[in-house]
Parts: C-alpha cells; sequence; structure tokens
C-alpha cells in the first residue's frame, strides 16, 4: 500500500540551529512530493514540491527539500531555523498523472526556543 | 489568492445526528478533497472529488458520504454522528492544470464534537 512516514514525530530546536526531517514513501512509478506547513491557528499551506527536474527543490522562508530516489526520500532541510518557524510539517505524496489521490505522513511538530 | 471556505468553525452535535459540513472553493478547481485530522494520525483522506457528480472513496470513508452538485461546491455528510467521529475536519481543492496544479488549498478547518 501506499504510504508516506515521518520519522521525527515531535522535535525541539534552539534559534539558529539547522533543522532536518526526514520523509520516506513507499509508491511504484512516477511520483509527486510535497512539504506542507501548519503554523499555529492558520491554514495548512504548501511549502514546497517536487514533480520533476532538479532533485533539490526550494520553498518558501528559506526551506529546501532533496529528492532521492535511491532512498524513497524526501527530506526537509534548513539552515537556521527561526522561532517563527514553529510549526506542524506534513510530508505528503502521489502517483503522478491522472486522478490520484494525496497521502500525508502523520506530521512533525517543530518547537523553536528562542 | 485561492478560497477554499468551510462553513463552520466549530460544531457541537449529538450522537445519531445527520451531519453536513460544507466546503466552497472559488478557484474552479477540478478536485476536492475532505480529510480528517487527528492528532499522531495526521491526515487521513475520507473522500475526493475530481468532477461534478463524481466521488472517489479514500482511506477511512466508512459512517461518511459527500456529495458534489456544482464545481464549487463538495460536501461532507455524516449519516448517524459517532462520538468517534469527533475530529478537526479539512476541506481542500485542487486544480488539474498550470503551474500550481496538484498543488492542495485548505479550508481553515470544521471542529466537530459529537456528544
Amino acid at each position: 500500500a501506499q504510504s508516506v512516514s515521518q520519522h521525527n514525530h515531535h522535535v525541539i530546536l534552539s534559534e539558529a540551529a539547522s533543522l532536518e526531517l526526514g520523509c520516506n514513501y513507499s509508491y511504484g512509478g512516477t511520483v509527486n512530493l510535497f512539504w506542507y506547513v501548519q503554523y499555529p491557528g492558520q491554514h495548512l499551506q504548501l511549502l514546497l514540491k517536487y514533480f520533476s527536474g532538479d532533485p533539490l527543490v526550494k520553498g518558501i522562508k528559506g526551506f529546501e527539500a532533496e529528492f532521492i530516489k535511491s532512498k524513497f526520500s524526501f527530506n526537509l532541510r534548513k539552515p537556521s531555523v527561526q522561532w517563527s518557524d514553529t510549526a506542524e510539517y506534513f510530508c505528503a505524496a502521489r502517483n503522478s498523472g491522472g486522478y490520484q489521490k494525496v497521502t500525508f505522513g502523520i506530521g512533525t511538530k517543530l518547537q523553536v526556543i528562542p | 489568492d485561492v478560497k477554499v471556505t468551510q462553513s463552520s468553525r466549530y460544531l457541537v452535535k449529538r450522537t445519531g445526528e445527520k451531519v453536513f459540513l460544507e466546503c466552497v472553493q472559488d478557484m474552479d478547481h477540478e478536485n476536492m478533497f475532505w480529510y480528517r485530522q487527528d492528532p499522531g494520525l495526521g491526515l487521513r483522506l475520507i473522500y475526493f472529488s475530481y468532477d461534478v457528480k463524481m466521488k472517489e472513496k479514500g482511506d477511512i470513508p466508512e459512517g461518511y458520504s459527500v456529495s458534489r452538485e456544482k464545481k464549487e461546491r463538495f460536501s461532507l455528510i455524516l449519516e448517524s454522528a459517532s462520538t468517534n467521529q469527533t475530529s478537526m475536519y479539512l476541506c481542500a481543492s485542487s486544480g488539474r492544470t498550470g503551474g500550481a496544479r496538484n498543488i492542495q488549498y485548505f479550508g481553515a478547518g470544521t471542529r466537530l464534537s459529537v456528544l
């Protein structure tokens, strides 16, 4: 079955620390990958996406993610977090083409301490 | 900006009631989705629709039904609400063409409590 796994469920970092959130997917074929973010009290919104091309994708607010096909991974990174990055982060995947549903991971809550 | 509007932010219902959750999007998106979000379980897809009058079961459709009579509106129906359906319900929409294709835009959510 198609699934998305996020390894870290709750991460606490100090400001300026580096961040890496793990995401692995189990899909056959060509896959579209996403990271969504939910800031406290706000809607879920897209952080970045990978459809094809350069496996290193850049998103909003200095986030980036690297698609490694051989590892079925799409880890999210940021070199230096800020208190305003405190949020819940969701990795998601879908098979490309057609009427395909999206599967989300269970989310990682990031708490950044000033 | 894409807007996905859910009719209620908070709802309290009694066990056995029929509950309607409404969602409207203003971007002419073909695809619409209903999820429930629970702590420790993330987002789980209940139903999705890729066109008017079309619907597909997601991962947890039991106890729910949906209706899509107009392109902009997607309704989630709890036929007989139960306490285990207490949750946050999120509606989303996405288009199938253009640079923003397959990016989901979410509503603010409806927090449903079933007593």
